[in-house]
């Protein structure tokens, strides 16, 4: 069975240009959650999805971070226009309900310039 | 505030070790789980133990063991006879109350370094 997949596995790219994270959770798990880990700082959450739905987006750092999972399958994260500050590790992770263990992805690395 | 403290940045041991990874917590809700994921250099979390507030027994698994305290709000982890594959960064998380158990508050981890 595949696991949490996300793509790129790095972007590097310029202040205020937009980058779009891509997410594929489990299949059938229907949460899916993201979180960042900015240079010497925790792993941060960001937001939870239960199938299509935003049902915690109370990390969500700032409005230039869109999140989304349309048809409740793959999720993206775009940042929109890119700052320094944001250059870090985002992961995704999903679980079947919300009491089971989330699985994690291997994470993107943002680096903006 | 910094609700999960690992207060060790980094620990090296030679291989055949043993290895205590420190874990202090900070909550108020009764109900809460603590966690350990460990992130090999391939970059994934994967998933360790989870344990809830009301379990305080202790549990081994493998090399592995888990030394659960209310009283000191410590969920610290042991390996016992460590061994090169057990290089990785180690994270202690926590949930509380009702929250998912996806929704999860990380320590800063620890790198384990293990030398043969």
């Amino acid at each position: 069975e595949a696991g949490v997949t996300q793509f790129p596995s790095h972007s590097v790219i310029e202040k205020g240009q937009t980058v779009t994270l891509r997410c594929d959770p489990i299949s059938g798990h229907d949460n899916l959650y993201w979180y960042r880990r900015v240079m010497g700082k925790e792993i941060k959450f960001l937001l939870h999805f239960v199938k299509e739905s935003k049902q915690d987006e109370s990390g969500m750092p700032n409005n230039r971070f869109l999140a989304e999972r349309t048809g409740g399958t793959y999720s993206t994260l775009k940042v929109q226009p890119a700052e320094l500050e944001d250059s870090g590790v985002y992961f995704c992770a999903s679980s079947l309900t919300v009491n089971t263990e989330a699985f994690f992805g291997q994470g993107t690395r943002l680096t903006v310039v | 505030a910094q609700k999960v403290t690992q207060a060790q940045t980094e620990i090296s041991v030679v291989e055949k070790e043993d290895v205590t990874l420190d874990c202090v917590y900070e909550t108020r809700d009764t109900t809460y789980y603590l966690f350990w994921y460990k992130q090999p250099p391939s970059g994934e979390l994967v998933f360790l133990i989870r344990r809830n507030s009301f379990d305080e027994q202790n549990e081994i698994s493998g090399r592995y063991s888990w030394n659960f305290q209310k009283s000191t709000s410590s969920f610290n982890f042991t390996i016992t006879a460590s061994q090169v594959v057990d290089s990785a960064v180690y994270f202690c998380a926590l949930s509380e109350g009702t929250d998912s158990w996806g929704k999860l508050q990380f320590g800063a981890g620890t790198q384990v370094v293990v030398t043969p």
